[in-house]
C-alpha cells in the first residue's frame, strides 16, 4: 500500500516562493498528483508527475524526485487567494485507486 | 451545470437511521469514488468503482456499501447511522479510456451530521 506525508501547516508572505513537499511510502511507484481545497470546497486537481522532474503551470510547478520518493508543490508570487489546503496523491498500483496525503494547510500573510 | 453533482448538500440525521447520499456525473467517466473528510485526515477512501460492475471497498468501508446504478451514478448507502460517521463526503470521477485517471474530478460534497 501507500504511506505519503505532507507538513501539517506552511505559513508565507505574499510574493514570496512557497515549497510543499511530499515524502511517500510505496511498493510501487506510479506519479504523484496535486490537488487544492479552499475551505467549505471540493479538491480541485493542479498537477501530475509520472517521471521524475519538474512540471510548470503557470505559477505552480511539481517536481518529483522517484529515488529520493519524493516530490514537492511549488507556488511562484504567493497570492492570498492561494491560502488553502493542499494534497499529494498517489495510486495503489498500476491504474489504480489513489491514496492522498494528510493535507498541508498554507496561510499567506499580507 | 456542474458535471458532477452530489444529493443532498446538507444532511442532519440521528443513530440508527439509514441515509443515502447520491451522486450523478456528466463527464462521461467509468470511474467514481466515495470519499470522507475529516479535519487533519485528507481525505479517505469508502468505496470505488470502476465500472458499473466492478465495485471495490477502500480504505475504510466498514459500515457503508454503494450501488453504481448506471455509469453515470454512485451511491452511497449508511446502513446504521452513527455519530463518528459525522464528516464531509466527496464523490470523485477519473476518465481510464483517456488515460488520464491521475485527475480526479471531485462534486461539492455532501455535509453529513449524525446526532
Amino acid at each position: 500500500g501507500q504511506s505519503l506525508e505532507q507538513p501539517s501547516e506552511v505559513t508565507a508572505v505574499e510574493g514570496a516562493i512557497v515549497q510543499i513537499n511530499c515524502t511517500y511510502q510505496t511498493s510501487g511507484f506510479y506519479g504523484l498528483s496535486w490537488y487544492q481545497q479552499h475551505d467549505g470546497g471540493a479538491p480541485t486537481f493542479l498537477s501530475y508527475n509520472a517521471l521524475d522532474g519538474l512540471e510548470e503551470t503557470g505559477r505552480f510547478s511539481s517536481f518529483l524526485s522517484r529515488s529520493d520518493s519524493y516530490g514537492y508543490l511549488l507556488l511562484q508570487e504567493l497570492q492570498m487567494k492561494d491560502s488553502a489546503s493542499y494534497f499529494c496523491a498517489a495510486p495503489e498500483g498500476y491504474g489504480q485507486n489513489f491514496v492522498f496525503g494528510p493535507g498541508t494547510r498554507l496561510s499567506a500573510l499580507p | 451545470d456542474a458535471d458532477v453533482t452530489q444529493t443532498p448538500r446538507n444532511r442532519i440525521t440521528k443513530t440508527g437511521k439509514r441515509i443515502m447520499l447520491e451522486c450523478s456525473q456528466t463527464k462521461g467517466h467509468d470511474r467514481m469514488y466515495w470519499y470522507r473528510q475529516d479535519p487533519g485526515l485528507g481525505l479517505r477512501l469508502i468505496y470505488y468503482s470502476f465500472d458499473v460492475k466492478d465495485i471495490n471497498k477502500g480504505e475504510i468501508s466498514d459500515g457503508y456499501s454503494v450501488s453504481r446504478q448506471a455509469q453515470a451514478k454512485f451511491s452511497l448507502s449508511l446502513e446504521s447511522a452513527i455519530p463518528n460517521q459525522t464528516a464531509l463526503y466527496f464523490c470523485a470521477t477519473s476518465d481510464r479510456t483517456s488515460g488520464s485517471d491521475y485527475e480526479q474530478f471531485f462534486g461539492p460534497g455532501t455535509r453529513l451530521t449524525v446526532l
